[in-house]
């Protein structure tokens, strides 16, 4: 049983440029989400989808976009990449609570 | 922003050792959880405390909430050297009902 699995779990990426970053779950569960962790710092909500066919922002949501593909997969992307956006990205899925966390994406913006 | 302050940002103690974190929170919620997250990896569920609760234990945590004073506090007795990680809490509350994640505590034990 994987859980939640992020890809990928490492990438660089120039300014400008554009990424997915892809999330699944197993675990049947209906609410996703995004979240980055900078240094030093907590979770902070990017995005989220209360089910299939939903989402809704979070605290910082921009300069991102999320896709509910269906209720296992849930993306992230990054249309025109920013040093600001580097960070730890981590995916999560609950049934209610508690959340259930991917291992990351480490993502480095040049 | 943050809805929960972990204190002390930074924890060193041997093994043995009983560890406490404390976590302030901003507005009102629903329950507070604590997570931990080993270097490198996600979060780890560890315990749930609903805010009609005021002490809950699994194993060797114990967590106690004061919603009055809008705190909590997680207890590691008899702490590992398996239990270095950092310990993060985080309130849920709202009409999302979204969880709202403190800074967390880097707890270090030393064997």
């Amino acid at each position: 049983n994987a859980g939640v699995t992020q890809t990928p779990k490492f990438q660089v990426l120039k300014t400008g440029q554009s990424m997915t970053l892809q999330c699944a779950q197993d675990m049947n569960h209906n609410s996703m989400y995004w979240y980055r962790q900078d240094p030093g710092m907590g979770l902070r909500l990017i995005y989220y989808s209360a089910s299939e066919g939903t989402t809704d922002k979070g605290e910082v949501p921009n300069g991102y976009n999320v896709s509910r593909l269906n209720k296992r997969e849930f993306s992230l992307r990054l249309e025109s990449a920013a040093p600001s956006q580097t960070s730890v990205y981590f995916c999560a899925s609950s049934a209610n609570q508690p959340q259930h966390f991917g291992d990351g994406t480490r993502l480095s913006i040049l | 922003s943050q809805q929960g302050e972990e204190d002390p940002q930074a924890l060193s103690i041997q093994e043995g050792e009983n560890a406490t974190m404390n976590c302030s929170y901003k507005t009102s919620i629903n329950n507070l959880q604590w997570y931990r997250q080993n270097s490198g990896r996600g979060l780890v569920h560890l315990i749930l405390i609903r805010s009609n609760e005021r002490e809950k234990h699994s194993g060797r945590l114990r967590v106690t909430l004061d919603t009055s004073k809008k705190s909590s506090s997680l207890l590691i007795t008899a702490s590992r050297a398996a239990d270095t990680a950092s310990y993060f809490c985080a309130g849920q509350g709202g009409s999302q009902g979204n969880l709202i994640f403190g800074k967390g505590t880097k707890l270090s034990v030393k064997p």
